[in-house]
């Protein structure tokens, strides 16, 4: 089946640092990818789509020079959380789905990230 | 606006058989699915529903009528390692995933 990686798993920083996270997928191309971010007891939260080569489109009340997200191939999206805060410490979520395949979207693991 | 509702939390007994329903209104209508989520992963694809009736894969099951706006996953013979968060999502006409809030389901013995 299709494969998600996402890097690092965790993650912990002091507050003001930035926060690179990969999305990969492994044995597909991804046309699109989605980020989502996950609150403790919450649901997943779309926060922006990608699709390659182009500019992300983002959720109303994601700050989009806070979140930076590039997808600049097939296989690989990234998102930087810029300046981060204790506020941004949450579970993130990337997602893929191919273009043939619009409605299975394959889950990265996810990635834990503890802003101090 | 768009909605998706699923009860908040659940108990079963193991071995037994549980429902657990989602009621939805989109903006549009590509499918709906179910993902299963254990605490502090991501969430696993269980089910994919896009034309009415019943889909049945191994001890899952999941259910759509789409007139009623509804679905229903079905556990059967329930596992303690089935404990876990069961996510309702539909697709819009967008190809968006509109997720609910998740079902938490506690599995006693």
């Amino acid at each position: 089946g299709a494969v998600v990686s996402q890097h690092p798993s965790w993650v912990i920083c002091k507050s003001g640092t930035s926060v690179k996270i990969e999305c990969r997928s492994l044995d597909f191309q991804a046309t699109t990818m989605f980020w989502y971010r996950q609150f403790p007891k919450q649901s997943l939260m779309l926060m922006a789509t990608s699709n390659e080569g182009s500019k992300a489109t983002y959720e109303q009340g994601v700050e989009k020079d806070k979140f930076l997200i590039n997808h600049a191939s097939l296989t690989l999206s990234t998102l930087t959380v810029t300046s981060a805060h204790p506020e941004d410490s949450s579970f993130y979520i990337c997602s893929a789905s191919s273009g043939r395949d619009m409605e299975t979207q394959y889950f990265g693991p996810g990635t834990r990230l503890l802003v101090l | 606006g768009q909605n998706i509702d699923q009860p908040t939390e659940m108990t079963a007994t193991e071995g037994a058989i549980v429902q657990i329903n989602c009621t939805y209104q989109t903006s549009g209508f590509n499918g709906l699915f179910w993902y299963q989520q254990h605490a502090g992963e991501a969430p696993t694809f269980l089910s994919y529903n896009v034309l009415d009736g019943l889909e049945e894969k191994g001890r899952f099951s999941s259910f759509l009528s789409r007139s009623k706006g509804y679905s229903y996953l079905l556990l059967k013979e329930l596992q303690m390692k089935d404990s876990a968060s069961y996510l309702c999502a539909v697709m819009d006409s967008n190809y968006q995933l509109i997720w609910g809030a998740g079902t938490k389901l506690i599995i006693k013995p």
